[in-house]
């Protein structure tokens, strides 16, 4: 167990739809990094923060957004969902900036139907 | 940008030793982590390289050399448990992402 929670574990929706995966990083950790995993594309990096501030962005979709709270539990929306997004969505957390050491959350499922 | 090349597959026997390579072309790189994933499950952090030389953890031992770009993953003593994926992962010097590989699938047989 790595200490970061994320929910659900699965999701099932419709093309079109909206839909939020949250993430509670370990203890003491600063920073949230968001990550899409598809078999095709492997672990692609999405966005990161650092103590509420956006630090980081890779390949995020314009139709995804994040945050981070003050309780430094982060959300991830996902909006006019389409088939290609499903995959399997990861939060990992750690202590600071840019850090090698990641702890990655079980991953919620995401399935467009 | 940056990229990295792993093997897709590799298979090796339960006892053996297991090497899996990793180049990266990448600029402004800083160090090369690995991530071992089961199936269905989340990755978890190896081991670390940020500079050239070899770095041991008990069975598992990661190289790094910069002047070649390249770094492998070493797997002593081959347990079934360790039929898994594992990733190479760059950092890039002033930026805080990492950057994956596409992964190596590692299957362990008797």
């Amino acid at each position: 167990d790595s200490g970061v929670t994320q929910t659900p574990k699965h999701l099932i929706t419709a093309t079109g739809q909206r839909v939020t995966l949250r993430c509670s990083p370990r203890s003491g950790d600063l920073s949230v990094y968001w990550y899409q995993q598809s078999l095709d594309q492997g672990l692609q990096f999405l966005i990161q923060y650092y103590n509420g501030e956006e630090r980081a962005k890779g390949n995020i979709l314009e139709r995804f957004s994040a945050q981070q709270f003050p309780d430094l539990h982060s959300e991830l929306n996902l909006s006019s969902l389409e088939l290609g997004d499903s995959a399997l969505y990861f939060c990992a957390s750690s202590a600071g900036q840019g850090q090698n050491e990641q702890f990655f959350g079980p991953g919620t499922r995401l399935t467009v139907l | 940008g940056q990229s990295l090349e792993q093997p897709s597959e590799v298979t090796a026997v339960e006892g053996a030793i297991v090497q899996i390579n990793c180049t990266y072309q990448t600029s402004g790189f800083y160090g090369l982590s690995w991530y071992q994933q089961h199936d269905g499950g989340a990755p978890t952090f190896l081991s670390y390289n940020a500079l050239d030389g070899l770095e041991e953890t008990g069975r598992f031992s990661s190289f790094l050399s910069r002047s070649d770009s390249y770094g492998y993953l070493l797997l002593q003593e081959l347990q079934m448990k360790d039929s898994a994926s594992y990733f190479c992962a760059a950092l890039k010097a002033g930026s805080y992402q990492l950057t994956f590989g596409k992964g190596t699938k590692l299957s362990v047989i008797p």
